[in-house]
């Protein structure tokens, strides 16, 4: 069964550095989406991305946030400069069209900012 | 602001007897219901979706029912299993595909044997 799949699965950054998060999608699907979940909180919608380019985001997804497909097949989230609050579990999704309209997740990629 | 409600944190019931999860929204213009299943350190597992057109949607032994005018939507399942002991998401979106989806804070269903 495909799926999206994201890497790495457990990142530890110190305050102030960039990172890079990345999600291969379904190689059919045309919607891409990062969402994040801080512990205990409830998971947030940041940015959909269609046709290469934003689609849609939130209040959340500021300007240290990017997001970007560079090739045919990976899609990427960025942090310029990490906080503190930026410390959680990142989950990148995919949907398609037509009967496959629903978003498929990725098993996430835990951000930790020391 | 909470615009998807799940108001029970944690559900527990016996192995074969039903399960229903409940959620609430606030936004009239949303028009998409899905379902997802969490287990721990893993991503949602899409279960099931309605679309506002309907008032129910089975997909074996999972239903959902959607009332409209109460902006209520439940998840039965029957019969229970223990494998179905995770954290149940209810999340709502303006159209079926490309749109944001609002969580709720989901509900942590435990199935005893």
């Amino acid at each position: 069964e495909p799926e999206v799949t994201q890497t790495p699965s457990h990142q530890v950054t110190q305050m102030g550095q960039e990172v890079i998060l990345r999600c291969v999608p379904i190689s059919n699907h045309l919607y891409f989406y990062w969402y994040r979940q801080i512990l205990g909180q409830k998971v947030e919608f940041l940015v959909s991305f269609y046709n290469n380019e934003i689609s849609e985001k939130s209040e959340i997804f500021d300007d240290q946030f990017s997001v970007e497909r560079p090739d045919g097949s990976n899609f990427t989230l960025k942090i310029r400069s990490t906080k503190l609050e930026d410390s959680a579990m990142y989950f990148c999704a995919s949907s398609g069209t037509g009967a496959d309209t629903e978003a498929f997740f990725g098993q996430g990629t835990r951000l930790t900012v020391v | 602001d909470q615009q998807v409600k799940q108001n029970s944190p944690s559900l527990s019931v016996q192995e074969g007897r039903i399960s229903i999860l409940n959620c609430d929204y606030t936004n009239s213009m949303f028009d998409y219901f899905l379902w997802y299943k969490k287990y721990p350190a893993e991503g949602p597992t899409f279960l099931i979706s309605i679309s506002s057109i309907k008032d129910k949607n089975e997909d074996g032994r999972f239903t959902v029912f959607l009332n409209k005018s109460a902006k209520h939507l439940s998840l039965h399942i029957v019969p229970s299993q223990p494998g179905d002991s995770a954290v149940y998401f209810c999340a709502a979106s303006k159209g079926n595909s490309g749109y944001a989806l609002n969580f709720g804070k989901g509900t942590s269903l435990l199935v005893t044997p």
